[in-house]
């Protein structure tokens, strides 16, 4: 286990719909990113923060939005759900000022768009 | 795109070496190797990364081509439990992000 939890596991909602998924990182890290896996395919990079302010994005519409907290703790937030937001979302935490390759990531948290 | 180059499926015998390859011809100086693994279901989970040298944990060894275009993991003993998608990634560290491009990965299926 990586120390990086995650809620809900599993969720559904419907077209249209707004979604929250929160992530708790692992004890001392201060950077959370976030991928989303859809089905057979590898992790795409959403974005990351870093001391609560996002410092990095992938190539993901402003409906994706995120926080941070001061305990390092995140929220993903999707808006005007579609279909194709079906997918594995995952948070990884690392230490942000080294900024490697090695993150921890949770289980997800697999959301099904109807 | 992912810079990375793997077959996408392999299969081993239970308490042989695995051997999985990865291609990154256009790697740059300073682009580290990075191996990930995803267990059905669950979230990838970090093996193992190197530059140049070969590298080896408890979990895995890294060897890395003199020219640094291909690389290989090899997992010692495999076991039921290492069947997993297995991902290759190439990536500069220190930068603004520990951003990882994912590519489709190696199937590794590990045969009883």
């Amino acid at each position: 286990e990586t120390g990086v939890t995650q809620s809900p596991t599993h969720l559904i909602k419907t077209r249209g719909q707004q979604v929250t998924l929160r992530c708790s990182s692992q004890s001392g890290h201060n950077t959370v990113s976030w991928y989303q896996q859809a089905l057979g395919q590898g992790p795409q990079f959403i974005f990351q923060y870093y001391r609560e302010e996002e410092n990095g994005r992938g190539n993901f519409p402003p409906r994706f939005s995120g926080l941070q907290f001061p305990n390092y703790s995140s929220e993903l937030n999707v808006n005007a759900l579609e279909l194709d937001d079906s997918a594995l979302y995952l948070c990884a935490s690392s230490l942000g000022q080294l900024n490697t390759g090695e993150l921890f990531f949770g289980e997800g948290s697999r959301l099904t768009v109807l | 795109d992912a810079k990375t180059t793997q077959p996408p499926s392999m299969d081993c015998a239970e308490g042989r070496a695995a051997n999985l390859p990865c291609n990154h011809s256009t790697i740059s100086g300073n682009e580290y190797v990075y191996w990930y693994r995803q267990i059905h279901s669950q979230g990838p989970q970090y093996i193992i990364h190197g530059l140049k040298n070969n590298e080896t944990n408890e979990m895995a060894s890294l060897i890395i081509t003199e020219d640094r275009k291909s690389s290989t993991l090899i997992l010692p003993h495999a076991t039921l439990r290492d069947t997993a998608v297995y991902y290759c990634i190439v990536r500069v560290d220190g930068g603004a992000t520990n951003k990882l491009i994912f590519g489709t990965g190696t199937l590794l299926a590990v045969q009883p």
